[in-house]
C-alpha cells in the first residue's frame, strides 16, 4: 500500500522558535517525489517545499527545510523563526511513481504570539 | 491566468439528488485530480486522470463518477447524494514529473 502518515494532529510553537513536523510514507517505488503543502484558513493549498527521492541533499526554502531519510521513509519539515502567518494546516504528500498524488491527514500548527 | 477553476463554491443537496462539480484548468496540464477533505482531515483521492479519455479510481471512488473529454475539463458527478458525501471537494492539476499540484478553491458540499 502507498500511504502517508502524519502522527501529530496538532502542534503549537512560540513565535520565533523552531518546530518540526513529522511525516512517514510507505511505497515500493524506487523513485518518487515528496512535498509539503500549507493550507491556511482560506482553504487555499500552497506548496511549501519539494524533495526528489534520488537527491540526497535536503531541500531548503528560506525558513523551511526538510530532513529526508530515505531508508527510514521519513520526510520531516522544519520551520525556523516561526511567524504568526505560519499558522495553518500542513500536509505531507508524495507521488509514488508517476500518476497518483497522495496526501497525509495533516498537522494543524498554531504559532503563538 | 485563471489556473484551476471550480464551480460552484457552495452547494446544499438533498439526499438522493445528483449534481456535477465542475473543474477547468487553463494550464494545459495532463494530470488532474479530485479530492475530498472531511472536517479536520486530510485529502482523500477520489479519481484522477492522466489525459483526455483516461481516468482511474483513487482511494474513495464509490458514489462518484468522472469523465475527461478534453484536457481542460474534469467534472465530478455525484449520483444519489448521501450525508456521507458532505465534504469539501478540491480539484487539482499538474504536469508530469516532480511538479507541484495546482488547486482550485474548493467546493463545500452539504447533503441533508
Amino acid at each position: 500500500a502507498q500511504t502517508v502518515t502524519q502522527s501529530q494532529p496538532e502542534m503549537s510553537v512560540q513565535e520565533a522558535e523552531t518546530v518540526t513536523l513529522s511525516c512517514t510514507y510507505d511505497t515500493s517505488e524506487s523513485n518518487y517525489y515528496l512535498f509539503w503543502y500549507k493550507q491556511p484558513p482560506s482553504r487555499q493549498m500552497i506548496l511549501v517545499i519539494r524533495q526528489e527521492a534520488y537527491k540526497q541533499q535536503n531541500a531548503t526554502e528560506n525558513r523551511f527545510s526538510v530532513n529526508f531519510q530515505k531508508a527510514a521513509k521519513s520526510f520531516s519539515l522544519k520551520i525556523s523563526d516561526s511567524q504568526l502567518g505560519d499558522t495553518a494546516m500542513y500536509f505531507c504528500a508524495f507521488i509514488p511513481g508517476t500518476y497518483k498524488y497522495i496526501f497525509g491527514t495533516g498537522t494543524r500548527l498554531k504559532v503563538l504570539a | 491566468n485563471a489556473g484551476v477553476t471550480q464551480t460552484p463554491k457552495f452547494r446544499i443537496l438533498k439526499i438522493g439528488q445528483s449534481m456535477t462539480l465542475q473543474c477547468t484548468q487553463d494550464m494545459n496540464h495532463n494530470y488532474m485530480y479530485w479530492y475530498r477533505q472531511d472536517p479536520g482531515m486530510g485529502l482523500k483521492l477520489i479519481y484522477y486522470s492522466v489525459g483526455a479519455g483516461i481516468t482511474d479510481k483513487g482511494e474513495v471512488p464509490n458514489g462518484y463518477n468522472v469523465s475527461r473529454s478534453t484536457t481542460e475539463d474534469f467534472p465530478l458527478r455525484l449520483e444519489l447524494a448521501a450525508p456521507s458525501q458532505t465534504s469539501v471537494y478540491f480539484c487539482a492539476s499538474r504536469t508530469g514529473g516532480n511538479t507541484e499540484a495546482f488547486f482550485g478553491q474548493g467546493t463545500r458540499l452539504t447533503v441533508v
